[in-house]
């Protein structure tokens, strides 16, 4: 099978601008969570997607989105982006089926942001 | 709100060396998930933990959960440069009904050779 793929790897930005980043997930999975990684604050949840609807979402300003497609695969966008976004944007994705539970999350290779 | 430390944040240790990282819970944890992420990589997922009291093993990694459910281990024996990387515990925390996975500070594992 193969695994959660992001697109892009690498991505360079400048303060004001807006970015969207993709993820597909692993075949027969529904859920898709995005995190934020950066050395300062670690890995920070940002929003869960569980058939196309937003199930879950962390602490962060409404300039952070996302979207699910029918095919599981999830957008995240950031509008208006400053210096502080720049980190490593993980996406992960899980069978969803146990409810509100958390599955295994499966992660891949991440987006790096950087903000200049 | 659901406190986790993770402890130590950095641990240097000689190849063949023991090595443990330890994850407090201020809250019952329902269930503990670990995972390892190589440097330069994504976090993979290694093990979960759900009974009080138990323990798992995978090859030279043991995984203990408390008896009261609050607390995590991880140790690995005889540490070999694969096992370079952090080491990540995250426990779920629920949000309105949902569940969504809170992620330790990490420990960061380096091995002298």
């Amino acid at each position: 099978k193969a695994g959660v793929t992001q697109t892009p790897r690498y991505l360079i930005k400048t303060r004001g601008q807006q970015v969207t980043l993709s993820c597909s997930p692993i075949s027969g999975h529904r859920s898709v969570s995005w995190y934020q990684q950066t050395p300062g604050q670690g890995l920070q949840f940002l929003f869960e997607y569980f058939s196309e609807t937003q199930r879950n979402k962390g602490n962060f300003p409404g300039r952070f989105s996302g979207r699910q497609f029918s095919n599981s695969r999830s957008e995240m966008n950031v509008s208006t982006l400053e210096l502080g976004d720049s980190a490593l944007y993980l996406c992960a994705s899980s069978w969803g089926g146990t409810g509100t539970a958390v599955d295994t999350q499966y992660f891949g290779p991440g987006t790096r942001l950087t903000v200049l | 709100g659901q406190q986790v430390m993770q402890i130590p944040q950095y641990q240097h240790v000689q190849e063949g060396e023991d090595f443990t990282t330890y994850c407090n819970s201020s809250t019952t944890l329902s269930n503990i998930q670990w995972y390892k992420q190589r440097p330069g990589g994504h976090p993979v997922f290694l093990i979960q933990l759900v009974k009080s009291g138990e323990v798992k093993k995978q090859k030279r990694l043991t995984f203990q959960f408390g008896e009261a459910k609050k607390n995590s281990s991880l140790h690995i024996t005889a540490t070999q440069t694969t096992d370079v990387g952090t080491y990540f515990c995250a426990p779920p925390e629920s949000n309105f009904g949902n569940e969504k996975l809170t992620f330790g500070t990490g420990t960061r594992l380096t091995i002298i050779p």
